[in-house]
Order: structure tokens, then sequence, then C-alpha cells
């Protein structure tokens, strides 16, 4: 069975301090990795994509791979309360995402 | 944009209706997929399908069925609803070659009573 595990939460960060959410996966042979960001009561909404070692970044956010310990990571800078949601990381594996289960993120003003 | 849109936001039916739940995206992707949405249970893959008229279980098919009669439309069924059907359900959809990400409609939030 291929994983994505993530830390639930919640995870308390003051605003304007890096947030740091993290993510394994079990599969080695994956590619592909994708942060999403999920509101209450919304649908998952694209934020990073990531597909080689190192890191990625996008305004605020950076997105960290590391395929030989099969972590991906998403580094949000200043953080601001709108970035208090849901952050799920998601797998390429034989053509479908495999998904954690998300990590709840709080920023307290 | 891509867009993909589910019929409707919000659904409540009575236990042992047969429930339609609607999905059409205007990008052409070949895949399309419906998963539920539990607190702490994360996304669950219900059924996917990678062609007109293909479907394919996924984690938890039972008491489900699809259909895909045109690309652009994904239907999931529910055929005699029961309580423990009361979810959030997401559709998506995404291009067929490797490593391109999904995108999900608005969510349809059905309750079963």
């Amino acid at each position: 069975q291929k994983e994505v595990e993530q830390n639930s939460g919640p995870l308390s960060v003051p605003e304007g301090a890096i947030a740091s959410l993290n993510c394994t996966y079990s599969d080695r042979g994956s590619q592909s990795f994708f942060w999403y960001r999920q509101y209450s009561g919304k649908s998952p909404e694209l934020i990073m994509s990531i597909y080689s070692n190192g890191d990625k970044e996008d305004g605020r956010f950076t997105a960290q791979l590391n395929k030989a310990s099969q972590y991906v990571s998403l580094l949000i800078r200043d953080s601001q309360p709108s970035d208090s949601a849901t952050y799920l990381c998601a797998v390429n594996s034989n053509y479908q995402l495999i998904w954690g289960a998300g990590t709840k993120l709080i920023i307290k003003p | 944009d891509v867009k993909v849109t589910q019929s409707s936001r919000y659904l409540v039916k009575r236990t042992g209706e047969k429930v339609f739940l609607e999905c059409v995206q205007d990008m052409d992707h070949e895949n399309m997929f419906w998963y539920r949405q539990d607190p702490g249970l994360g996304l669950r893959l219900i059924y996917f399908s990678y062609d007109v008229k293909m479907k394919e279980k996924g984690d938890i098919p039972e008491g489900y069925s699809v259909s895909r009669e045109k690309k652009e439309r994904f239907s999931l069924i529910l055929e005699s609803a029961s309580t423990n059907q009361t979810s959030m359900y997401l559709c998506a959809s995404s291009l067929q070659r490797a490593g391109t990400e999904a995108f999900f409609g608005q969510g349809t939030r059905l309750t079963v009573v």
C-alpha cells in the first residue's frame, strides 16, 4: 500500500513567522509532488508542485524535495492569518495521486 | 483556466433514494476522479476513469457506481443512499501524462437523512 504521511496538527505559528509543513512518502518511484491548500468547507487548490531534488520558490512559499529521504516539505515565510488552512501533500504514483491526510495550520495574529 | 463544475453545492436526500452527483470539466482532461472527504480521514478515492466508458475502483467503491459516457462528464451514483454516505464529495480531473496535478470542483456536501 503506497502511503503519504503528514502530521495532522494543528500547527500553530505566530503571524510573520515561518511555517514548516512536512510530508513523507513510501513509493520510491514517485516523480511528482504537490502541495494543496484547503480552506474549511472548500475544495483543495494547488499552491506548489516540485519534480526534482532541492528547493523551489514561489513568492512566500518554498517547496523542498529530498528523494533519497522520501521527504517533501513546504515553507511559508511571513505567515499571514489568511494562510490558516489545511495543507495536503499529494504524490504521483502510477498516474494517480496519493494523498496525505493533511496538516491543519493556524496562524495566530 | 481549468474549470471543474459539480452540479450541486449542497444536497439533502432521504435514506434509500438513488442519488446522482454530476461533474463536468472543460479542459479535455482524460482522467476524472471522485473522492469523499470526512473529518480526520482525508481524501479517499471512490472511483476514477481514464477514458470514456472506462472506470476503475478506488479505495472505497462499495455502495457507489459511476458513469462516463462523454469525456467531459463523470457521474457518481449512490444506488440506495445511506446515512453513512453523508460526506463532502469532490470531483477532480487531470491530464493523463504522469506528473500533472489534479484540479477540483467546488465540492458537494451531501446529507442523507
